[in-house]
């Protein structure tokens, strides 16, 4: 079973801030947070991924609380292109461990 | 990123007909390849675990003898679903783990198979 919380459904205006949350209260110290997303008909693609610290790449930034049991997404200027199945993931990183065991992810959907 | 690819996009088989798949890690060596399956409004179930050169590790409840897994080198793995049945209709996915970062899975665009 997935290891993760996510609402199933979120609404964007297009050109405003995606803010997706996660909840991982079972999560360990050796486990990481991914995110990645699904456009309709296509594979996951991967967006970004942290431990402790809050990340950010060229696609989204990740906020991840000090204690760990929670995350956000954060796609900070959404397009129509976003819209798609976003999934957190919590797994272990390092040599043969952790596969991807996907959830229901939430859905989000931009608006004009 | 890196770049994973499948061949074919799409297929149509017969029942009775076995149907292979190919996933390939087109800029990097992929260690460790994964394949699943998507039915449709539902999320990815995790079919099985291959390491180059080894014997793939299969989840709880899929057959190992009707889908069948090679993976004979760090760029290929192969999943032939044999004898298939309307039911294996499904949007199958791999994805490959390796090369740069080493720790982070790329998926292949999927290959939609519907078995009449």
């Amino acid at each position: 079973d997935a290891k993760t919380t996510q609402p199933p459904s979120m609404d964007c205006a297009e050109g405003r801030a995606a803010n997706l949350p996660c909840n991982h209260s079972t999560i360990s110290g050796n486990e990481y947070v991914y995110w990645y997303r699904q456009i309709h008909s296509q594979g996951p693609q991967y967006i970004i991924h942290g431990l402790k610290n809050n990340e950010t790449n060229e696609m989204a930034s990740l906020i991840i609380t000090e204690d760990r049991k929670s995350s956000t997404l954060i796609l900070p200027h959404a397009t129509l292109r976003d819209t798609a199945v976003y999934y957190c993931i919590v797994r272990v990183s390092g040599g043969s461990q952790g596969n991807l065991i996907f959830g229901k992810g939430t859905k989000l959907s931009v608006k004009p | 990123g890196a770049v994973v690819s499948q061949h074919p996009s799409r297929v149509i088989c017969k029942s009775g007909t076995s149907v292979k798949i190919e996933c390939r890690s087109l800029d990097f060596q992929a260690t460790t390849m994964f394949w699943y399956r998507q039915f449709p409004k539902q999320s990815l179930m995790l079919m099985a675990t291959s390491n180059e050169g080894s014997k793939a590790t299969y989840e709880q409840g899929v057959e190992k003898d009707k889908f069948l897994i090679n993976h004979a080198s760090l760029t290929l793995s192969t999943l032939t679903v044999t004898s298939a049945h309307p039911e294996d209709s499904s949007f199958y996915i791999c994805s490959a783990r390796g090369g740069m970062s080493t720790d982070t899975q790329y998926f292949g665009p999927g290959t939609r198979l519907t078995v009449l």
